[in-house]
């Protein structure tokens, strides 16, 4: 079965430096992986995902995932962090030996400090 | 177009009642995800289906908690004999099997359940 692990369950981070969360996996073949974003009293948001192609991704509000398939890793990143970046970071693998089911991590709290 | 929506949306109930919680999925989405959250906590996963068929049943917490999908479509939540330990958030995400948003869940508002 596939998995993923948040290895920090917080990250402090100054306004205005790079922030990343980290996230590594372990699966059979080749990953589907997702990152999912929880602002304060809202709902859950798809942030960017890694199916195949580049291994930097791209996704919503500047946050960028690099996929290393040598370090079975699958950072989030962001080059300058905001106050309102501060929310809980989610890391998602699909896992294709159970149906296609997506496997959440326990999520990481981002803190950005003003 | 139309998210997931829930319902109710807020919902409090005495210790040892039956709740059901409800659940409209994206139009066309296959796949369909029940969790629970508890305050700012990470997600439990609950149950999984696949069009009516629930291929991971695994994350039920008791034989209280049972789930059903219809039609591919709506899914219902059922608690019986609630406890205070289930008072959560319960978060419903859909997701389509194929295509260019293959993975990605879309989630619902939530329910927030209160056992008093």
């Amino acid at each position: 079965a596939q998995s993923v692990a948040q290895p920090e369950d917080q990250v402090n981070v100054a306004e205005g430096n790079p922030l990343t969360v980290k996230c590594t996996y372990s699966v059979s073949g080749n990953p589907y992986l997702f990152w999912y974003v929880q602002y304060p009293n809202r709902g859950l948001q798809f942030l960017l995902k890694y199916i195949t192609g580049d291994n930097l991704v791209k996704g919503s509000y500047g946050f960028e995932a690099e996929f290393n398939k040598s370090q079975t890793s699958f950072h989030l990143k962001k080059p300058s962090a905001l106050v309102s970046d501060s929310a809980l970071y989610f890391c998602a693998v699909r896992d294709k030996d159970r149906d296609d089911k997506i496997i959440f991590g326990k999520g990481t709290r981002l803190h950005i400090l003003p | 177009g139309a998210g997931v929506s829930q319902s109710p949306s807020n919902k409090v109930t005495e210790k040892g009642k039956d709740v059901e919680l409800r659940c409209d999925p994206i139009s066309g989405h296959t796949a369909l995800y029940w969790y629970r959250q508890s305050l700012g906590q990470g997600l439990e996963f609950l149950i999984y289906f696949q069009g009516n068929s629930a291929p991971d049943k695994s994350g039920l917490p008791s034989d209280r908690f049972s789930a059903e999908r219809t039609g591919g479509s709506v899914s219902t939540l059922t608690i019986q004999r609630t406890q205070q330990e289930d008072s959560a958030v319960y978060l419903c995400a859909s997701s389509p099997r194929g295509g260019a948003g293959v993975g990605e869940q879309y989630f619902g508002p939530g329910t927030r359940l209160t056992v008093t």
